[in-house]
C-alpha cells in the first residue's frame, strides 16, 4: 500500500529565512507521480507542484525548489525568503500509475508553516 | 466560474439526519474526486468517478455514504442518518482525465458539523 509521511508537524520561522518541509513516500509502484498543494487559512487546497517517478531533475519556481530523490524515496520542499504569505499547511501527496483504478491521491499528514515578522 | 465550485460552504445539522453535498466541477475536466478532513484522520479519499464508467467507491467509510455524478458533471455527495464521526470538511476535486500524473484541483469544500 502506498504511504506519505511528513514528520514535521510544524514549523516556524521568520521572514526571509529559508524552510525546507519534508516528504518521504512508500509505494511498490515503479511509476508514480507525487504532488505538493498549498493549504492557506481560507481552506481550498492549491496545486504547486507535480514531479513523475523517472524525472529525478531538481525544479525551481521562483522561490520555492524541489528536490526529488528517489534512492531515499523522498520529495522534499524548500521555500526560499520565506514571507508572511506563504503561512499555510503544506501537503506532499503520492498517486500510482492507473491500473484500472481511480487515481486517487494518498496525502501525508501535513507540515503547518507559520512565517513571522 | 473558473474553479471548482461547492455547496453550501457551511452545513449544520442535528445527528440522524440526511444531507446533501454538491460539486460543480471544472468545465472540461472528465474526472471527479471527493475527498475528507477531519482532525482524526487527515485527508481520506471517498470516491472517484470518470466519465461514463462506474464509481469506485473505494474510500467510502460505510454504506451511510453513497455519491451520484449526473450527465457527466455535478455532483452530490450524500450522507444519510449523519453521525458525529461525519463531521469534517468535505473536498471535490476535478481532473482533466482520469490519468494519475493530472493535477487534481480542489474546492473551497463543505465545512459539516453534526450536533
Amino acid at each position: 500500500a502506498q504511504k506519505v509521511t511528513q514528520a514535521q508537524t510544524e514549523i516556524s520561522v521568520v521572514e526571509k529565512e529559508d524552510v525546507t518541509l519534508d516528504c518521504v513516500y512508500e509505494t511498490r509502484d515503479t511509476t508514480y507521480y507525487l504532488f505538493w498543494y498549498k493549504q492557506p487559512p481560507s481552506g481550498e487546497l492549491v496545486f504547486l507542484i507535480r514531479r513523475n517517478s523517472f524525472d529525478e531533475q531538481n525544479e525551481i519556481s521562483g522561490r520555492y525548489s524541489w528536490n526529488f530523490q528517489k534512492s531515499t524515496s523522498s520529495f522534499n520542499f524548500t521555500i526560499t525568503a520565506s514571507q508572511v504569505v506563504d503561512s499555510a499547511v503544506y501537503f506532499c501527496a503520492l498517486s500510482e500509475r492507473n491500473t484500472g483504478t481511480a487515481s486517487k491521491l494518498t496525502f501525508g499528514t501535513g507540515t503547518r508553516l507559520q512565517v513571522t515578522l | 466560474g473558473a474553479g471548482v465550485s461547492q455547496s453550501p460552504s457551511n452545513k449544520v445539522t442535528e445527528k440522524g439526519k440526511d444531507v446533501e453535498l454538491r460539486c460543480d466541477p471544472i468545465s472540461g475536466h472528465t474526472a471527479l474526486y471527493w475527498y475528507r478532513q477531519s482532525l482524526g484522520q487527515g485527508l481520506e479519499f471517498l470516491i472517484y468517478f470518470q466519465g461514463n464508467s462506474a464509481p469506485d467507491k473505494s474510500g467510502l467509510p460505510s454504506d451511510r455514504f453513497s455519491a451520484e455524478r449526473t450527465g457527466g458533471s455535478v455532483s452530490t455527495l450524500t450522507i444519510q442518518r449523519t453521525q458525529q464521526e461525519d463531521s469534517a470538511v468535505y473536498l471535490c476535486a476535478s481532473s482533466f482525465s482520469r490519468d494519475s500524473n493530472q493535477p487534481q484541483h480542489f474546492g473551497d469544500g463543505t465545512r459539516l458539523s453534526i450536533l
